[in-house]
C-alpha cells in the first residue's frame, strides 16, 4: 500500500513561512491535495492538483510537488492559520490516502 | 453552498454496528457527472483514513482493510447516504466525516472539496 510521511508538528512565528512536506514514493507522478483541519469545524481543501487555490483560499497558501516530496508552504502565517493540515493523494493499489497530519502551531 | 452533516448515535458498543447517515443540503446527491460521496475518519491522535465511496447509483468503493464491516448506501429521494461498519472495537472510535469526492480512479481528481463537520463516535461498554 501506498504511504505518505508528514512532520507531526511544525511551529512557526507570526508573519514567517511555514513549510509543511508530504514524503511518498515518487509522489511527483502523482495529483496532491491539502486539507486544513481546526477543531469542530469541517476540513477545508486549500490546495488541490499540487498548486492550485480554491476559491476563498488566500494567496498565501502555494503548493509544489517533485520528486518525492510535495510541500505545501503558508507566507506571512497568522494566528488563524494555526490548524491540522493534511495531504492526500489517489494510489491505483490503495485507492485514496492521507498522510498522518502536521499539526502546525503559530508561536 | 454545498452542505454535508453527519448523524448517529455517539456512543456503539463492542461487537455491534455503527451506523451513520450523511445528509446533503444545498444541492442533489444524484447531480451525476464526476461526483462521489465518501466517508473518512480519523482516530484520536492518528490520521486521516479513509473508509469508501458511493456513486449516486449505488457503486461502491470501499477500503481494503474494512472492506469486510462496510456497508455504503445512498438514497436519492431523501438527498443522503449511510455508512454501517459491523462488529466494532475500540479502535474504531473515531471522528466520522462524510464529503463529496470529486471523480474516482486514474485521470480523475479524487479529492475531497466539501466536508461535513464531522461526528465522534465512541466504542465503549
Amino acid at each position: 500500500s501506498y504511504v505518505l510521511t508528514q512532520p507531526p508538528s511544525v511551529s512557526v512565528a507570526p508573519g514567517a513561512t511555514a513549510t509543511i512536506s508530504c514524503e511518498g514514493n515518487n509522489i511527483g507522478s502523482k495529483s496532491v491535495h491539502w486539507y486544513q483541519r481546526k477543531p469542530g469545524q469541517a476540513p477545508v481543501l486549500v490546495i488541490f492538483y499540487d498548486t492550485d487555490r480554491p476559491s476563498g483560499i488566500p494567496e498565501r497558501f502555494s503548493g509544489s510537488n517533485s520528486g518525492n516530496t510535495a510541500t505545501l508552504t503558508i507566507s506571512r502565517v497568522e494566528a488563524g492559520d494555526e490548524a491540522d493540515y493534511s495531504c492526500q493523494v489517489w494510489d491505483s493499489s490503495s485507492d485514496v490516502v492521507f498522510g498522518g497530519g502536521t499539526k502546525l502551531t503559530v508561536l | 453552498q454545498l452542505q454535508l452533516q453527519e448523524s448517529g448515535p455517539g456512543l456503539v458498543k463492542p461487537s455491534e454496528t455503527l451506523s451513520l447517515t450523511c445528509t446533503v443540503s444545498g444541492g442533489s446527491i444524484n447531480s451525476g457527472s464526476s461526483y462521489y460521496w465518501g466517508w473518512i475518519r480519523q482516530p484520536p491522535g492518528k490520521g486521516l483514513e479513509w473508509i469508501g465511496t458511493i456513486y449516486f447509483s449505488g457503486s461502491t468503493y470501499y477500503n481494503p482493510s474494512l472492506k469486510n464491516r462496510i456497508t455504503m448506501s445512498v438514497d436519492t429521494s431523501k438527498n443522503d447516504f449511510s455508512l454501517k461498519l459491523t462488529s466494532v472495537t475500540a479502535a474504531d472510535t473515531a471522528v466520522y466525516y462524510c464529503a463529496r469526492r470529486e471523480g474516482v480512479g486514474y485521470g480523475s481528481g479524487n479529492l475531497f472539496d466539501y466536508w461535513g463537520q464531522g461526528t465522534l463516535v465512541t466504542v465503549s461498554s
